[in-house]
């Protein structure tokens, strides 16, 4: 149990779909973190945010879409995805009272674009 | 910007053979180190830390020293097992209390153990 949950853990969606990624934590951090782990390619940061506030998107694609009502919970909003859009979805949160601070992950969300 | 380079893998060894994978890093400032691993179908897991030059951090037998000199943080263990088996990954942090917090993160570097 690593403190952050990811659902579903599995997801297959057509490419005119639109569905949503749900991450949640309950450690009290105050940064959560979207990754994208595609096969032999180097974990891609794609959206932070801290204290409810986006402070960072890393050029991702509009068809990604973040949502982060609280401190505590995390959506990524997929419309009108692209089967290069397949991979691991990696949510991860921190605190953030400095560079000390290790991340949690959740287990991922394995995305298959049809 | 910073950046971490990691050793490509596949690596394999026999069981209790001396592992060693290499990270090496740039960054402005103190970054912090870290070692994940990720077993397969799972997320990536804290292995161990270390946060300032000399530091040592160590966990379930592994081993990796914040090394400034030659700006290294190479992770090693003296006899691996089977259940070593899995992808590990260098990330370092840098900033300066609040700031410039996202973790940067090796290639990843696949370690097989077989008996």
């Amino acid at each position: 149990e690593t403190g952050v949950t990811q659902t579903p853990r599995h997801l297959v969606m057509g490419m005119t779909n639109k569905k949503s990624l749900k991450c949640e934590q309950h450690l009290g951090h105050n940064a959560m973190y979207w990754y994208k782990q595609s096969a032999k390619k180097p974990l891609e940061l794609m959206f932070v945010y801290n204290f409810k506030e986006q402070t960072e998107n890393n050029s991702v694609p509009s068809r990604f879409s973040p949502e982060c009502p609280n401190s505590s919970h995390l959506f990524l909003h997929l419309h009108t995805l692209q089967p290069e859009d397949s991979a691991l979805y990696l949510c991860a949160s921190s605190g953030w009272t400095g560079g000390s601070d290790e991340a949690f992950f959740g287990q991922g969300t394995r995305l298959t674009v049809v | 910007g910073d950046s971490v380079t990691q050793m490509e893998g596949p690596v394999t060894l026999s069981e209790e053979a001396f592992l060693t994978i290499n990270c090496t890093y740039t960054a402005t400032g103190y970054p912090s180190l870290f070692w994940y691993v990720q077993y397969p179908g799972e997320g990536l897991q804290l292995l161990l830390k270390a946060t300032k030059a000399d530091d040592k951090g160590s966990n379930k037998g592994f081993e990796a020293t914040y090394r400034k000199e030659t700006t290294s943080f190479h992770l090693e263990k003296g006899s691996v097992q089977v259940s070593d088996s899995a992808v590990y990954f260098c990330a370092l942090r840098g900033g300066r209390g609040g700031t410039a917090s996202k973790l940067t993160f090796g290639t990843g570097t696949r370690l097989q153990v077989t008996l």
